[in-house]
């Protein structure tokens, strides 16, 4: 298995407060993303990073940043979490990007906003 | 748009064979992957299909046709454990995987 973890695993929150969710990786990969999963819908994809310091948005970045300051750590922060945020949160890392580059996925973060 | 459709639910049989269909409309396409996901859990990777054509893997097998805009996930002997949402994921011309809601397959004794 993929050496990834992320936490917390778990999170109940208020609106407006924010949040900082944890991945950490420990197969050195390049690439390292953050989903959420809702039911009815595929995986999303809300922010990617390509090195340290490098990141790009995704389909449904509005009301997320993030941040890689190691190769090793990518952390996605709600800057004031919404109920519309509730949702199950996987990172996932690459060695690439090219269409051999599988992504391994973390063991997930469930949060609520209340 | 970019769209990938899948059957949303599907029940088979312990012992028996299911075909799980994934139709997909992308611009571009750099390979189809399929993921199983256990309830609560993390995908993991089952298959990755670029060519036309059958991929087996133990078990599982992976069809593709571009031309179609096709693939299916081929379940043989099924057990119970196999009790699962399969999810498929077009790679397409950024490199950037979209992802099909999922197929829940129940597995009945």
């Amino acid at each position: 298995d993929a050496g990834i973890t992320q936490s917390p695993r778990h999170k109940v929150t208020e609106t407006g407060t924010p949040v900082t969710l944890r991945c950490h990786q420990t197969e050195n990969h390049r690439y390292m993303y953050w989903y959420r999963q809702d039911p009815g819908h595929g995986l999303r994809l809300i922010h990617y990073s390509y090195g340290v310091k490098d990141t790009d948005k995704g389909e449904v970045s509005d009301g997320y940043s993030v941040s890689r300051s190691k190769t090793e750590d990518f952390l996605l922060t709600l800057e004031s979490a919404t109920s519309s945020q509730t949702s199950v949160y996987f990172c996932a890392i690459s060695e690439g990007r090219g269409d051999t580059d599988t992504q391994y996925f973390g063991p997930g973060t469930r949060l609520t906003v209340l | 748009g970019q769209n990938i459709d899948q059957p949303t639910e599907m029940t088979a049989t312990e012992g028996a064979i299911v075909q799980i269909n994934c139709t997909y409309q992308t611009s571009g396409f750099n390979g189809l992957f399929w993921y199983q996901q256990h309830a609560g859990e993390a995908p993991t990777f089952l298959s990755y299909n670029v060519l036309d054509g059958l991929e087996e893997k133990g078990r599982f097998s992976s069809f593709l046709s571009r031309s179609k805009g096709y693939s299916y996930l081929l379940l043989k002997e099924l057990q119970m454990k196999d009790s699962a949402s399969y999810l498929c994921a077009v790679l397409d011309s950024n490199y950037q995987l979209i992802w099909g809601a999922g197929t829940k397959l129940i597995i009945k004794p």
